[in-house]
């Protein structure tokens, strides 16, 4: 069975861009759920998604956005990119169930220039 | 205040060695537990969930205290390839609330 799947894995922009990330949850998971980690930091919720709805969003700037498609795969947007935006995005699945654990995809590797 | 509070470290041991880490939440709504590791520029990955009885795999303990609102996880006999850093999960209303980590490297 397929993990969760993000891409790209790495994506260079520059500054003033938009970047479009992508993750794909494991199959029959409806909850999605989107972190940053800078380099050296720890994970800084930015979205969950769960049915198609954004359930709660961290502390984040408009800028930073997503959604989640009838498919259950989830797209998060950052615009405007700024160079403090370079990091890690990860994103995670969870079937939404009690005591069920989320697993992570590996990542992609968003560096602004 | 933050959802999740976790001393960041780092923790440095010799190999053999026992060390604990503890992790206190907030929201006492938190039903599910869980301490993931993450490895030097990979996705977290989980280790083990926590149990309101205890939970042990191996040389690894995991607790939880509601009462005063925090878990642990008690690595035994240290290995080298423990070094890594371990962070502790609580989910009100599903929702994943990560701590910060903390860094753990073992010595040889």
């Amino acid at each position: 069975e397929a993990g969760v799947t993000q891409s790209p894995t790495h994506l260079i922009k520059t500054r003033g861009q938009q970047a479009t990330l992508r993750c794909s949850p494991i199959s029959g998971h409806t909850s999605v759920y989107w972190y940053q980690q800078a380099l050296g930091l720890g994970l800084q919720f930015l979205l969950w998604y769960d049915e198609g709805e954004e359930r709660n969003r961290g502390n984040f700037p408009p800028r930073f956005s997503g959604r989640q498609f009838p498919n259950y795969s989830s797209e998060l947007n950052v615009n405007a990119l700024e160079l403090e935006d370079s990091a890690l995005y990860l994103c995670a699945s969870s079937s939404g169930q009690l005591n069920t654990e989320a697993f992570f995809g590996q990542g992609t590797r968003l560096t602004v220039v | 205040r933050k959802e999740v509070e976790q001393d960041p470290g780092p923790f440095n041991v010799p190999e053999g060695a026992t060390v604990a880490f503890n992790c206190t939440y907030s929201n006492s709504a938190s039903q599910s537990f869980f301490w993931y590791r993450q490895d030097c520029r990979k996705e977290p990955k989980l280790l083990m969930s926590v149990y309101s009885s205890g939970n042990e795999d191996g040389r690894f303990t995991a607790q939880l205290n509601r009462a005063s609102q925090y878990i642990s996880l008690l690595i035994r006999d240290s290995k080298l390839s423990d070094s890594a850093t371990y962070l502790c999960v609580v989910t009100p209303g599903n929702q994943f609330y990560f701590g910060t980590g903390t860094s753990l490297t073992v010595i040889p």
